[in-house]
């Protein structure tokens, strides 16, 4: 399972509250990302991350922050949670095996906005 | 932009061969990966290719590839109840992201 982990793993939040979801993984694997799941659209990158403190923005962005302050963290987070952003949030790792960058997934968070 | 669509649903009984089918707009040479989900769990790579190749077998599981087309195919043999799930086709982005189908629920009739 490439040895990560997400917390919380369900949360329920109100209109305008700040969320921070927090994918840690214990590999040491430089690149980590986060996509969004919603019926219909598959799985979305929010952002990603190549290293300590470099970050980059994927395809659906606004709304989203991210910070990697250590190798093992990536944390996201929802400054003012709005509805649209109720979904379930997946962190994913890169791993360099059999000459491709293969993508491993955490077991995702539940994130329901009323 | 990538574009990866994918039919939504498919039935198939205990014992058939699956087929679920993926197409593809960005033709640069890169790998697709076929991730499998099982409910309320995160996904699981089941196999990949890289564009030059036509087909890779692994098990049960038979990837078919058509550059000219665009069209990527996993096939499952010998299908169980235990391989009900929904089947994402991904495609590398270049940028070590991932593209993603919007899945196939696969629905195993006993």
């Amino acid at each position: 399972d490439a040895g990560i982990t997400q917390s919380p793993r369900h949360k329920v939040t109100e209109t305008g509250t700040p969320v921070t979801l927090r994918c840690h993984q214990t590999e040491n694997h430089r690149y980590m990302y986060w996509y969004r799941q919603d019926p219909g659209h598959g799985l979305r990158l929010i952002h990603y991350s190549y290293g300590v403190k470099d970050t980059d923005k994927g395809e659906v962005s606004d709304g989203y922050s991210v910070s990697r302050s250590k190798t093992e963290d990536f944390l996201l987070t929802l400054e003012s949670a709005t509805s649209s952003q109720t979904s379930v949030y997946f962190c994913a790792i890169s791993e360099s095996k059999g000459g491709t960058d293969t993508q491993y997934f955490g077991p995702g968070t539940r994130l329901t906005v009323l | 932009g990538e574009d990866v669509e994918q039919s939504l649903f498919l039935s198939v009984r205990e014992g058939d061969s699956s087929v679920i089918n993926c197409t593809y707009t960005d033709s640069s040479s890169t790998y697709l990966y076929w991730y499998k989900q099982e409910p309320g769990a995160g996904l699981q790579l089941l196999t990949y290719i890289f564009s030059n190749m036509d087909m890779k077998q692994d098990q049960r599981l038979t990837v078919l590839l058509n550059k000219k087309d665009k069209h990527l195919s996993l096939r499952i043999a010998d299908t169980q109840t235990g391989d009900s799930a929904i089947y994402f086709c991904a495609k590398d982005t270049g940028r070590r992201a991932l593209t993603f189908g919007s899945g196939t629920r696969l629905q195993v009739q006993p």
